[in-house]
């Protein structure tokens, strides 16, 4: 099956600092990938969708200026957190698919972030 | 009201027995259906993946769907204490990139 990989697995920060999370598609082309933040034994909620190539879609509610996500090649993507401050703690999760018209998602196995 | 609501659960049984995980959702327009199993610290797998009403059959996994009723199930027959996980139904946005809505997840704990 499809493989997506995220790193770093875990990262701890200071508050104030920016922290970069990548997200591969290790065997397909990802032409299209979400980002997700999910808090300790809540649901997934999608932050972002991003399209190889062009700007990302952020969901209402998201800060585009604090999470930077760049989708620079059809198996890359990353997420950058900037200028973290506690309450951005969480599991964040990366998701790829093939394109728009597929409707199958592959997960990346997430992202501790700890910000102390 | 949610977009999708599902039971977080937990939900504890011995092994062997018969699961049975649901959702219920509030667009009609929804016609994909999918269930994804997460471990703890993991990120989600894809189980089952339905389109409209009836039911899909893989191993012991079983997916229900009832468009008329706006409600889905999981069954997990003969459960094993590696099925212990949390499991979530999604179901995609018609059109554009096909976002995902996600149910809360059900934690399931089966124990030997």
């Amino acid at each position: 099956g499809a493989v997506v990989s995220q790193h770093p697995s875990r990262v701890i920060c200071k508050s104030g600092t920016s922290v970069k999370i990548e997200c591969r598609s290790l065997d397909f082309q990802a032409t299209t990938m979400f980002w997700y933040r999910q808090f300790p034994k809540k649901s997934l909620m999608l932050m972002a969708t991003s399209n190889e190539g062009s700007k990302a879609t952020y969901e209402q509610g998201v800060e585009k200026d604090k999470f930077l996500i760049n989708h620079a090649s059809l198996t890359l993507s990353t997420l950058t957190v900037t200028s973290a401050h506690p309450e951005d703690s969480s599991f964040y999760i990366c998701s790829a698919s093939s394109g728009p018209s597929t409707d199958t998602q592959y997960f990346g196995p997430g992202t501790r972030l700890t910000v102390l | 009201q949610k977009e999708v609501e599902q039971d977080p659960g937990p939900l504890s049984v011995p092994e062997g027995a018969i699961v049975s995980l649901n959702c219920t959702y509030s667009n009609s327009a929804f016609q994909y259906f999918m269930w994804y199993r997460q471990y703890s610290r993991k990120g989600p797998e894809l189980l089952m993946y339905t389109y409209s009403s009836g039911n899909k059959e893989d191993g012991r996994f079983t997916a229900q769907v009832d468009k008329s009723s706006k409600y889905i199930s999981l069954f997990i027959r003969d459960s094993q204490p590696s099925d212990s996980a949390t499991y979530l139904c999604a179901m995609p946005f018609s059109g554009g990139y096909n976002k995902l809505i996600f149910g809360a997840g059900t934690r399931l704990a089966v124990h030997p």
